[in-house]
């Protein structure tokens, strides 16, 4: 298994571009997320998806949609790029757990953003 | 409000020797409970959950508190591979991905 994959692993974007961070899992999990993370800051949760067809906001879902059209996939795309968005950005997926809620988070290896 | 408190560190710390550092939560919805670990540049990696009755994996011991709302991990003989920053998660009961709250992490530097 592959595990969570993310690309690009590096992107440099000017102000007001658009792009797609790519996404997949080959583990069939249910859970899908994507976090940002800054210094100085825990992980924030951006949006999240229970399954396929079905997302949700996390914290700090302003500028970034997402869809969840297949269990393996969730894209997350940058409206507008601004340089507040400079970030790390991790995805995750995990399987549903029950009441105990989400399980273990298995993440992928990160994209590095810089937005000049 | 959720929040999760660590001590940033960097704590450093001599090969062999024992650490350990705390994370305190701020929900007492909260129900289950994980420390990670996330070296330099890398992604975070589950390193154990925490249950109630505390519970151990060869050099690392994880302990809860609920009473006083804090979970802690102890390192012993510690390791120069066990430099990394080690995160504290907590989630509500059946909070699910949106139920999950990071700490800043907790930087631990093991010297040789």
């Amino acid at each position: 298994n592959a595990g969570v994959t993310q690309t690009p692993k590096f992107q440099v974007l000017k102000t007001g571009q658009s792009m797609t961070l790519q996404c997949a899992q080959d583990m069939n999990h249910e859970y899908m997320s994507w976090y940002r993370q800054d210094p100085g800051m825990g992980l924030r949760l951006i949006h999240y998806s229970v399954g396929a067809g079905i997302t949700d906001q996390g914290e700090v879902p302003n500028g970034y949609n997402v869809s969840r059209s297949t269990t393996e996939d969730f894209p997350l795309r940058l409206l507008s790029a601004a340089p507040s968005q400079t970030s790390v950005y991790f995805c995750a997926s995990s399987a549903d757990e029950g009441l105990a809620g989400t399980d273990t988070q298995y993440f992928g290896p990160g994209t590095r953003l810089t937005v000049l | 409000r959720k929040e999760v408190e660590q001590d940033p560190g960097p704590f450093n710390v001599p090969e062999g020797a024992t650490v350990a550092f705390n994370c305190t939560y701020s929900n007492s919805a909260s129900q289950s409970f994980f420390w990670y670990r996330q070296d330099c540049r890398k992604e975070p990696k589950l390193l154990m959950s925490v249950y109630s009755s505390g519970n151990e994996d060869g050099r690392f011991t994880a302990q809860l508190n609920r009473a006083s709302q804090y979970i802690s991990l102890l390192i012993r003989d510690s390791k120069l591979s066990d430099s990394a920053t080690y995160l504290c998660v907590v989630n509500i009961l059946g909070g699910g991905a949106d139920g999950l709250t990071f700490g800043k992490g907790t930087h631990l530097i093991i010297q040789p």
